[in-house]
């Protein structure tokens, strides 16, 4: 099945920097989807972005699916952005089987 | 608009005692419905996933199962846990493949 990749594994931030945070996955994809998972557990979803570019405040995020990559900005930091961010892709093989890579922990000091 | 529910929100049950997780949405019709757990160490491993009333589809051979009673409920059992059976469990739905997942809040459930 199609393997995805998420890095850094950790990130430990001052409020008000920026980072990015990058996911690779090994095949096509009909779909990629970027969760934030907060302290409580709930996930949340940022993205639905199998390709190009997409923003939301100050996130924004970039797919570029010819090259196998996803990119997750997050700019001027909270400590409220902390958490762990999930990237989740879907291949083109037809199944319905999301694979999720095992997340960015981001934790963001006031 | 669509919404999930997931309950009960935490659950501690002892060695070898049966599981009822349920999850329903609202909203919406025929959904894909899923089931993920979520151990130590942050990564979401698929359990089941369904695509229709009484189809499931199960990703890891355990002692769970799933059933699909209803268009948009979706149960999660087991007749005897294991310690390993410990976790984070979620159920998440999508209007078909391909689409946005939207996930529940999740009940997390220790076993003693």
């Amino acid at each position: 099945g199609i393997q995805v990749e998420q890095s850094p594994p950790d990130l430990i931030l001052q409020e008000g920097a920026n980072s990015t945070l990058r996911c690779n996955f090994s095949d096509s994809v009909n779909n990629l989807q970027w969760f934030h998972q907060n302290p409580w557990g709930q996930l949340i979803n940022l993205f639905y972005i199998p390709s190009g570019t997409k923003q939301n405040g100050r996130l924004s995020a970039t797919t570029v699916a010819t090259e196998r990559y996803s990119l997750l900005y997050i700019s001027s930091s909270q400590t409220t952005d902390s958490g762990v961010y999930f990237c989740a892709v879907e291949g083109r093989g037809g199944s319905y089987i999301p694979t999720f890579g095992r997340g960015t922990s981001l934790i963001v000091h006031p | 608009s669509q919404t999930i529910h997931q309950w009960p929100a935490t659950l501690v049950q002892p060695v070898g005692s049966p599981l009822s997780l349920e999850c329903t949405v609202e909203g919406t019709s025929n959904p894909n419905l899923y089931w993920y757990r979520q151990a130590a160490g942050r990564g979401l491993q698929l359990l089941f996933y369904s695509v229709g009333i009484g189809q499931i589809s199960s990703e890891v051979p355990q002692n769970l199962s799933a059933s699909r009673p209803q268009d948009r409920q979706f149960i999660l059992s087991s007749k005897k846990l294991l310690l390993s059976d410990s976790g984070f469990y979620l159920c998440a739905w999508s209007v078909t493949s391909g689409y946005e997942q939207y996930f529940g809040p999740g009940t997390r459930l220790t076993v003693t």
